[in-house]
């Protein structure tokens, strides 16, 4: 099947700090790509929809100034935690939408940990 | 809005025991369901999915039948291995998932014992 890589897959940086999350698509081109929060023993949440060439669209309550997201290609979305604090420390994972066929296929995760 | 329920977990069972997990849902119009699969440390992976009323999806032993007259998705394998230790999370998609996020449920921890 289709893969997704994310990078860095682990991270830890000081409070204050910005951090940046890569998410590509190897062998498929992906015209949409969501990002998903997960909180310890909880399920995947909805951050935001990245579409190639445009804004992403942010769910409610995802600030968009502290989570930017740039979907630059049809490959790769980057989300950049900016000034992170302790309470994003979480694990972010990506899901690219096969152009073509039309499945979400999912990053292994990036666990970032704001001291 | 829509949403995704699904049985608490962990889940223990001994090894070649009978699987059932769980999964309901609440949705507008007519959505796909899938399973998803988080083995330890890594990513999902999906594990199968069904688009339409009464249609069954399997794979590796798993499988799962859409109900819509009782707004289900449950999950069952005949015979756990160890290997099947794992989270498995029940997800719907408005459509079928091509430029829809998806709806997770809170995800259930199966732990098989040798």
């Amino acid at each position: 099947g289709a893969v997704v890589s994310q990078h860095p897959s682990r991270v830890i940086c000081k409070s204050g700090t910005s951090v940046k999350i890569e998410c590509r698509s190897l062998d498929f081109q992906a015209t949409t790509m969501f990002w998903y929060r997960q909180f310890p023993k909880q399920s995947l949440m909805l951050m935001a929809t990245s579409n190639e060439g445009s804004k992403a669209t942010y769910e409610q309550g995802v600030e968009k100034d502290k989570f930017l997201i740039n979907h630059a290609s049809l490959t790769l979305s980057t989300l950049t935690v900016t000034s992170a604090h302790p309470e994003d420390s979480s694990f972010y994972i990506c899901s690219a939408n096969q152009a073509s066929g039309g499945s979400q296929f999912f990053g292994p995760g990036t666990r970032l940990t704001v001291l | 809005g829509d949403s995704v329920t699904q049985m608490e977990g962990p889940v223990t069972l001994s090894e070649e025991a009978f699987l059932t997990i769980n999964c309901t849902y609440t949705a507008t119009g007519y959505p796909s369901l899938f399973w998803y699969v988080q083995y330890p440390g890594e990513g999902l992976q999906l594990l199968l999915k069904a688009t339409k009323a009464d249609d069954k999806g399997s794979n590796k032993g798993f499988e799962a039948t859409y109900r819509k007259e009782t707004t289900s998705f449950h999950l069952e394998k005949g015979s756990v291995q160890v290997s099947d230790s794992a989270v498995y999370f029940c997800a719907l998609s408005g459509r079928n998932s091509g430029n829809t996020p998806l709806v997770f449920g809170k995800g259930t921890r199966l732990s098989v014992i040798a």
